[in-house]
């Protein structure tokens, strides 16, 4: 399944809402898409699976939604640890597959 | 804590063979399947391999199939993944992932903790 991002690059200033797409080519099974975040120099890391839970540890301005092939990553009340890069990731089907990522930068 | 380390990484020729490691502590490495993922610029993140909790199920990438084993020691906490008849292709950063589902033995998951990172270049 390929997954496209949009947009490539997000500029926005602290306290904003970020809205992050991610479009599946088919229909994404169960809704078992994740999303990432990733940092210089880091490891991505987990926050949200089953497109909308979130990970362990994980602000509640993060929230995910979506189904079928169209999923949305928001995040309300952009803090300045939140710019980084986004991905998304489906795993209802073989090979487990990315998206390309979004850089949320500051304005 | 949940702590995943890699080594093995570095500068090797085409053609040529190198072995990734991956140590882990703080959970019960024997219950977890583990995953190898690279990033490259170009290509963004790549799933490359999973190998089930007791290794009894392993599963690769196209692009890597016929080239790269992944295996594991359960006794030493340890994930391997040996990589054979390198091209420049293959050059990225090589992270190991834990797969969150417990005995878990099925292609079908996310990634809930993630290691550094070990460098791999390609290059004669």
């Amino acid at each position: 399944i390929l997954l496209t991002q949009s947009p490539g690059t997000l500029s926005l200033s602290p306290g904003e809402r970020a809205s992050l797409s991610c479009r599946a080519s088919q229909s994404v099974t169960k809704s078992y898409l994740a999303w990432y975040q990733q940092k210089p120099g880091q490891a991505p890391r987990l926050l949200m699976y089953g497109a909308s839970s979130r990970a362990p540890g994980i602000p509640d301005r993060f929230s995910g939604s979506g189904s079928g092939t169209d999923f949305t990553l928001t995040i309300s009340g952009l803090e300045p640890e939140d710019f980084a890069v986004y991905y998304c990731q489906q795993y209802g089907y073989s090979p487990l597959t990315f998206g390309q990522g979004t850089k949320l930068e500051i304005k | 804590q949940v702590q995943l380390v890699e080594s093995g990484g570095g500068v090797v020729q085409p053609g040529r063979s190198l072995r990734l490691s991956c140590g882990a502590s703080g959970f019960s490495f024997s219950k977890y399947a583990i995953h190898w993922v690279r990033q490259t610029p170009g290509k963004g993140l790549e799933w490359v391999a999973l190998i089930s909790y007791d290794g009894s199920n392993i599963y690769y990438a196209d692009s890597v199939k016929g080239r790269f084993t992944i295996s594991r020691d359960n006794s030493k906490n340890t994930l391997s993944l040996q990589m054979s008849n390198l091209r420049p292709e293959d050059t990225a950063v090589y992270y190991c992932a834990r797969d969150p589902l417990w005995e878990s033995y099925r292609l079908g998951s996310y990634f809930d903790y993630w290691g550094q990172g070990t460098l791999v270049t390609v290059s004669s």
